[in-house]
């Protein structure tokens, strides 16, 4: 199974702040198989970013991705009090999927 | 719109079975490469299982943990998706999650609100 580790595993950030986290994956995998995610409690996943760096439709724009092999980074350039979730990054490289741990967002 | 329903969350003690059912709408299950995802409590995602659509060959994988006691089955005549779960283990209890492959991104966009499966005595 393809491991996917995520940092941080928390952040804690004001309003308007530039949030980044990374996903390392424990092989290559293909630009076009990997995602992210955010959950809220309770809630369902909701894709933000597909294929490494397409925002999904109807996410805000403060969303970005990027990366490349085995590493992997999700930006909100702004963060919102909305934001408050955990991101997980998820590869469909090959079966079975798998996620990262995920980085749960706080504001400060 | 695409929708999926889970249903079938249970109590059920170690050793005994459980099916849970999604129904689909604004789809057809036949044509959709569809997905069991669990998320036991206060942990991550983890993948149970998939079913290809029908014309890529409509194979199923399982995750290593669940081979050989869960099945996944559809019923197109009902537009629904099973996961039929035996030997049901303490570790199985988790959020059971419903999910298709949208057609314009490639990736799993639309889930149910899940159902809770507690395996216990």
């Amino acid at each position: 199974d393809i491991q996917m580790t995520q940092s941080p595993s928390s952040v804690s950030a004001s309003v308007g702040d530039r949030v980044t986290f990374t996903c390392r994956a424990s092989q290559i995998i293909r630009s076009t198989k990997l995602a992210w995610y955010q959950q809220k409690p309770g809630k369902p996943p909701k894709l933000l970013i597909y294929a490494a760096s397409s925002l999904q439709s109807g996410v805000p724009s403060r969303f970005s991705g990027s990366g490349s092999g085995t590493d992997f980074t999700l930006t909100i350039s702004r963060l919102q009090p909305e934001d408050i979730a955990t991101y997980f990054c998820l590869q469909a490289n090959s079966f079975p999927l798998t996620v990262g741990g995920g980085t749960k967002v706080e504001i400060k | 719109e695409v929708q999926v329903v889970e249903s079938g969350g249970d109590l059920v003690k170690p050793g005994g079975s459980l099916r849970l059912c999604c129904a689909a709408s604004g789809f057809t299950v036949a044509n959709a490469w569809m997905s069991w995802v669990r998320q036991a409590p206060g942990k991550g995602l983890e993948w149970v299982g998939r079913i290809k659509s029908n014309s890529d060959g409509g194979t199923v994988d399982y995750t290593a943990p669940v081979k050989g006691r869960f099945t996944i089955s559809r019923d197109e005549s009902r537009n629904t998706l099973y996961l039929d779960m035996n030997s049901l283990e303490i570790e199985d209890t988790a959020v059971y999650y419903c999910t298709t492959v949208d057609r314009t991104t490639a990736w799993y966009v639309a889930w149910g609100q899940g159902t809770l499966v507690t395996v216990s005595s």
